[in-house]
Formats: structure tokens, sequence, C-alpha cells
């Protein structure tokens, strides 16, 4: 199956600053996804990530919160901008694998 | 609102014994289910899957059972082992003729706790 690595795998923030979190794939594929998970809650998708177009976001989730980058087809980031308490969450990225969604390891972020 | 409910936060089993864990959803839609499992730390990690054309699905100790007429399915794990003991995902899809699954939604999860 596909190696997902996402960095870091775990952070401590400051409440108003900004968190990069970075995925890449040991294959290219087409679609990227990023996941949020709040304690105690499901997994929730955030956004769509395509190599060459704009992110697709879901309902709640918009752009200026939650930018994400996809520069090629095996690499994605997303930014958890300006952060809450309520961003603390553990953060997944997901791809396709044979028609399976695969899932990395997650960041968990907690802002203070 | 969650399309996707596991009602047991929790399940304890010892182990050689069944484990049953449950999963409604309320989509109509959905055609493709999943179950995934997760340990501390680590990324959730396919277990196994069924399609709405079918009502079974067996894989080694693992069978996925679906009543589209309930919108219900469940996870057997027989014998369970301690090493089973994590969180278990149900998620679902509406893959439609698409040939990939696009976005999942998913369950709460259930711990399961597999005792010797």
């Amino acid at each position: 199956s596909a190696v997902i690595s996402q960095k870091p795998s775990r952070d401590i923030c400051q409440r108003g600053t900004s968190l990069t979190i970075q995925c890449q794939v040991d294959s290219q594929v087409t679609m990227m996804f990023w996941y949020r998970q709040q304690p105690g809650q499901s997994l929730t998708l955030i956004a769509t990530a395509n190599q060459g177009s704009e992110a697709t976001y879901e309902s709640g989730f918009v752009i200026d919160k939650f930018p994400i980058s996809r520069p090629n087809l095996t690499f994605s980031t997303l930014t958890v901008s300006n952060m809450s308490p309520e961003d603390s969450s553990i953060y997944l990225c997901s791809v396709e694998e044979a028609g399976t969604p695969c899932f990395g390891s997650g960041t968990r972020l907690t802002v203070v | 609102d969650q399309q996707v409910k596991q009602n047991s936060p929790s399940l304890s089993v010892q182990e050689g014994r069944i484990s049953i864990l449950n999963c409604d959803y309320t989509n109509s839609m959905f055609d493709y289910f999943l179950w995934y499992k997760k340990y501390p730390a680590e990324g959730p990690t396919f277990l196994i899957s069924i399609s709405s054309i079918k009502d079974k699905n067996e894989d080694g100790r693992f069978t996925v059972f679906l009543n589209k007429s309930a919108k219900h399915l469940s996870l057997h794990i027989v014998p369970s082992q301690p090493g089973d003991s994590a969180v278990y995902f149900c998620a679902a899809s509406e893959r439609g003729r698409g040939s990939t699954l696009g976005r999942l939604y998913f369950g709460r999860g259930t711990q399961l706790t597999v005792w010797p």
C-alpha cells in the first residue's frame, strides 16, 4: 500500500499563529484529501487537493482558514491559520490506492 | 448532521470470543462501506469493505454484514485477540459509477478492548 508521511507528527502552538502540515506520498496520486478529527468526534473531510488546480473545500471550511498547496503529484500541505483552541485536532492526509483510501499517521495539534 | 453513526463508544470482549461492532447510516445514496482500525498515534488502517450489491464480505477473522433495508452494517471479529484492541471506525461513500470513492463519511468510532 502507499506510504504516506506526515510532518510534524504533533505540535503545540500558540493561539493566533499558523501551522503548516506536510504530506508526502511515495507514489503519484491524482487526489489528496485532508481530514480533521476533533476530540471525541468522527473524521471530517476538510478539502480535496488536486494537482494543478485549487482545492475543493467542504461546507464549513474555507481557504483563508485552511489554505492548501498541491505543487506536484506526491506532495501537499495544509496550513491551519490564525489558530484558536477549537482547532486542536488530529489532521490526517489521505490518498486512494487501488480504490481504497489510505491514511497518514496524522498530525496531533494542540492550540494553547 | 451525522450520517454515519456508531452508537457504542466502547466494547469489551474476552479473548477468543466474538466481537461485534455496529454501524448505522442515514443516507440511502451510500453504496460502499469500509471499516478502519486505529491504534493510538497512528492513522486509520483499512480493514475490510463491502459494496451495497453484497450483504456479506469475509476476510480471515473479519466479516462485515450489510443490511440495506435497515441501513445497518456490522463487523464481526472471530476469534478476538488482544492485538485487536483499537478504535474501529465505520465509513461510507457515495461511490456511484465513479472509479474513486472520493469523500468518506465516518462514524465516531468504537473502542474495542480484548482482554485475556
